[in-house]
């Protein structure tokens, strides 16, 4: 299995500073056509974990622009350029090369 | 507005059995791959197991492998998870989360999730 380690695992953030969270997979996950099967989602406080970023860099439906994703191969980043009080919650990346799909242990982001 | 709403979680003893159910809404259910992904203190999120649009495909993690079994019923636009021979370290909430495409390729995108049911096992 595809193995993903994320750091920092916690992140303490004075709203409207930036804040950066790595994501390293074992495997490359870039495939053969190009693309980067890494994903990112949030998991808000008392709620499911939902979508933010598909395939390396594409932002879900609804997510603000001051989030940004880049990366290739094995390391991977999320950017919030300006962080709000409500980008608070716990960040997985996740691996979608292959079954089992594996995500990383997590980041916890608070508000200074 | 989709909507997956999981039910028949709950305090079960080691060894036995439970049945998850998950009731989908908002989309065309048959059109999507699903999946079940755990949720616990110890682990983190845990993918558990994946079901093709109609249900030839299912892949399980292998931590489940033979003791639980995915199936869907489209004309129900249900979803479910039987799990046997259970064991504590299976406690966790247990989502029902839709794909964005129909098979069990590479690209799972998980959107949306449901709540959860949350499932102990415990002597």
């Amino acid at each position: 299995d595809i193995v993903m380690t994320q750091s920092p695992l916690s992140l303490s953030v004075t709203p409207g500073e930036p804040a950066s969270i790595s994501c390293t997979s074992s495997q490359s996950l870039l495939h053969d056509n190009g693309f980067n099967y890494l994903d990112w989602y949030l998991q808000k406080p008392g709620q499911s974990p939902q979508l933010l970023i598909y395939l390396r860099s594409n932002r879900a439906s609804g997510v603000p622009d001051r989030f940004s994703a880049s990366g290739s191969g094995t390391d991977f980043t999320l950017k919030i350029s300006k962080v709000e009080t409500e980008d608070v919650g716990v960040y997985y990346c996740m691996q979608s090369l292959q079954t089992p799909v594996t995500f990383g242990p997590g980041t916890r982001v608070q508000i200074k | 507005e989709v909507q997956l709403v999981e039910s028949g979680g709950g305090f079960v003893q080691p060894g036995r059995s439970l049945r998850l159910s998950c009731e989908a809404s908002g989309f065309t259910f048959n059109d999507y791959a699903m999946f079940w992904v755990r949720q616990s203190p110890g682990k983190g999120l845990e993918w558990v197991a994946g079901i093709n649009w109609n249900g030839d495909k299912i892949k399980y993690a292998d931590s489940v492998k033979g003791r639980f079994t995915c199936s869907r019923d489209n004309a129900k636009n249900s979803l479910y998870l039987q799990m046997d021979s259970l064991r504590p370290d299976d406690s966790a909430l247990y989502y029902c989360v839709k794909d964005v495409g129909s098979g069990l390729g590479a690209g799972v995108r998980l959107d949306p999730w449901g709540q959860g049911t949350l499932v102990t096992v415990s002597s």
